[in-house]
């Protein structure tokens, strides 16, 4: 069965200062890796994807992510982050097809000035 | 981009009533559909998969008679939450996938707040 565990339920950093989060899963074939981040009372963006190929991928405001298969994890990062980054930060592992999809519990971060 | 819409966004009632959502895909065609449930501060919790003219598939613990879901349409998807009770109240969202199996990814209605008096 496929599973997503992310450590951190709740990250606080400030603002500028540098950004990961936290992700490991587990599945039994070759991965199908996202983020995700949801503001309050919203759905969610899809920031990056991972399927193949590079395994440093880029997404949207700035963040990347690392996929790395010896540590089967997949790592959020941002080098500064911004006030608007605040959020739930989620962390989902599914098969090629985008089916059944499995999300972590989330991590929340807050931002301070 | 892709864009999904969900509505209502937030709808409050009397235990007892039925509960309508629509889950539509507004610039592609939405081969499958995905309900999810999610409680405070946790994760999303998947209820059930929707295909264009088939019944859906319920997630094991899912009351399928409680939960219905119509997909009548390759843009629409409905989650009736029947004679709901205040242990129904949750955010529900929906997402859509479109056309065949390819990397094209969830795209994610902004949900819909459900509160059972």
């Amino acid at each position: 069965a496929q599973s997503v565990t992310q450590p951190d339920i709740h990250i606080t950093v400030s603002e500028g200062a540098s950004l990961e989060l936290r992700c490991n899963y587990s599945y039994g074939a070759t991965p199908y890796l996202f983020w995700y981040v949801q503001s309050p009372g919203q759905g969610l963006q899809l920031l990056l994807k991972y399927f193949s190929g590079d395994t440093l991928v880029q997404g949207i405001k700035g963040f990347e992510a690392e996929f790395k298969r010896s540590q089967s994890s997949f790592n959020l990062r941002k080098p500064s982050v911004h006030w608007s980054d605040a959020a739930e930060y989620f962390c989902a592992v599914g098969p090629f097809g985008n089916e059944k999809l499995t999300f972590g519990t989330g991590t929340r971060l807050t931002i301070i000035p | 981009g892709a864009v999904v819409s969900q509505h209502p966004s937030w709808v409050i009632c009397k235990s007892g009533t039925s509960v309508k959502i629509e889950c539509r895909s507004l610039d592609f065609q939405a081969t499958t559909m995905f309900w999810y449930r999610q409680f405070p501060k946790q994760s999303l919790m998947l209820m059930a998969t929707s295909n264009e003219g088939s019944k859906a598939t319920y997630e094991q613990g899912v009351e399928k008679d409680k939960f219905l879901i119509n997909h009548a349409s390759l843009t629409l998807s409905t989650l009736t939450v029947t004679s709901a009770h205040p242990e129904d109240s949750s955010f529900y969202i929906c997402s859509a996938e479109g056309g065949q199996r390819s990397n094209q990814p969830q795209h994610f209605g902004d949900g819909t707040r459900l509160s059972i008096l």
